[in-house]
């Protein structure tokens, strides 16, 4: 069974600049989950899909960052404009039922 | 604020000997944990996940509970230079099926010949 797949693997772009992620869960996935990895901390979610229904983004900062999951499939993370502080590995996650999440190799962004 | 606290470590032991990871979180209510492993440059995957009080083993780990201590424990026999990885603890602290994870900051173990 194929795992979680995520591109690109490394992106390095100028502050103010836009950026995108995107992720393909699992097969059968129904819940995909966004995390933002700083180094030497733990994962930090950003927003969780139900399907294709973003069920919680309350640690999304709408303000620079939009998702999308139109298909209920695959998803896109968004960055516009990116700052400095946006360096981090960003890590996509998806289930099939309750708790066990499985992730996927993650993008490691860095804002110069 | 619900937290998950565990050292950051590094925790070093000798080959083949038992290294012992803690973790304590601070919703009373919480439900579901989870550990897992990350080599450096990595993504987290997935070793354990236990409900109950109690110890649940699988291989050469063990993860341990206590709802009432709200602790939760990775025990690694025989520990491998391999085993060598940060180790982040996960907790569920929402109830029924809402599935949100809280994640430690890691705790870095070293296994040496």
């Amino acid at each position: 069974e194929a795992g979680v797949v995520q591109s690109p693997r490394y992106k390095i772009i100028e502050k103010k600049q836009p950026v995108a992620f995107w992720c393909n869960p699992i097969s059968g996935h129904n819940t995909l989950y966004w995390y933002r990895q700083n180094l030497g901390q733990g994962p930090e979610l950003l927003i969780r899909y139900e399907n294709e229904e973003a069920v919680d983004d309350s640690q999304l900062p709408k303000d620079r960052f939009s998702a999308e999951r139109l298909k209920g499939v695959d998803s896109t993370l968004k960055i516009q404009p990116a700052e400095l502080g946006d360096s981090a590995v960003y890590l996509c996650a998806s289930t099939d039922r309750d708790h066990e999440q499985y992730f996927g190799p993650g993008t490691r962004l860095t804002v110069t | 604020q619900k937290e998950v606290e565990q050292n950051s470590g590094p925790l070093s032991v000798p080959e083949g000997a038992i290294a012992s990871l803690n973790c304590t979180y601070s919703d009373r209510g919480s439900q579901s944990f989870f550990w897992y492993r990350q080599y450096s440059g990595k993504s987290p995957e997935l070793i354990m996940f236990i409900y109950s009080n109690g110890d649940k083993e699988d291989g050469r780990f063990t993860a341990q509970l206590n709802k009432a201590s709200q602790y939760v424990s990775l025990l690694i026999r025989d520990s491998q230079p391999s085993d060598s990885a940060t180790y982040l603890c996960a907790v569920n602290p929402f109830p029924g099926g809402y599935n949100k994870l809280i994640f430690g900051a890691g705790t870095r173990l070293a296994v040496h010949p």
